[in-house]
């Protein structure tokens, strides 16, 4: 099983101040990987497939990079409504999911 | 609107059996793949099963397979998990999804709870 790890468990930002993300796989996944934000009682929300194309209706401040084993995911100035928990997810070889970001107000 | 609906969770002792829901509109459910992810309390995600278009394809997580039975009915629009002899670790959020690779759209989650 490909193993997802995601670094720091909890980032602490200022809105505004750019947020970065990162999961490492345990090998390499190629450009397999996508991001999930989750908020308290929502649904997990699609923000990047392919390591970096944005899914629909995702705003231009979310980005995604990288390939092989080692991705991030950027928010270039985090608005109140992006503070919630990141997920990234291979799906190169089955499926499998970081433990997740917490993304906290400073 | 594409929407994802799940329902049937609730409290299960352990041994017991519950079937889950989800009721998929706006959009073409038979054309798709459908899986089921959970939620421990504190716990990350974890894929469980996917079902192919025609429900002829099945897969499972080794810690579900032999317990768990994914189905769908097109004719109604829905998918459903069939959850047998059911373990207090298997308490979690359940959400049901829509894709092969990435998952897009999500339902919102039916909360299980497996305790005496």
């Amino acid at each position: 099983e490909i193993v997802m790890t995601q670094s720091p468990a909890t980032l602490s930002v200022s809105p505004g101040e750019r947020a970065t993300l990162s999961c490492r796989a345990s090998q390499s996944v190629s450009s397999n990987l996508a991001w999930y934000q989750r908020k308290p009682g929502q649904a997990p929300r699609l923000l990047i497939y392919g390591a970096s194309t944005r899914a629909n209706g995702i705003p231009a401040r979310f980005s995604g990079s990288g390939s092989g084993t080692e991705f991030t995911l950027t928010i270039s100035s985090p608005q109140s409504e992006d503070f919630a928990v990141y997920y990234c997810q291979q799906y190169n070889d089955w499926y499998t999911f970081g433990q997740g970001t917490k993304l906290e107000i400073k | 609107e594409v929407q994802l609906v799940e329902s049937g969770g609730g409290l299960v002792q352990p041994g017991g059996s519950l079937r889950l829901s989800c009721a998929a509109s706006g959009f073409s459910f038979r054309s798709s793949w459908m899986q089921w992810v959970r939620q421990a309390p504190g716990k990350g995600l974890v894929w469980l099963s996917r079902i192919n278009t025609d429900g002829s394809n099945t897969d499972y997580a080794d810690s579900v397979k032999g317990r768990f039975t994914i189905s769908r009915d097109n004719a109604k629009n829905t998918l459903y998990l069939q959850m047998n002899t059911l373990r207090a670790e298997d308490t979690a959020v359940y959400f049901c999804a829509v894709g092969t690779n990435w998952f897009d759209p999500w339902g919102q989650g039916s909360l299980v709870t497996v305790s005496s």
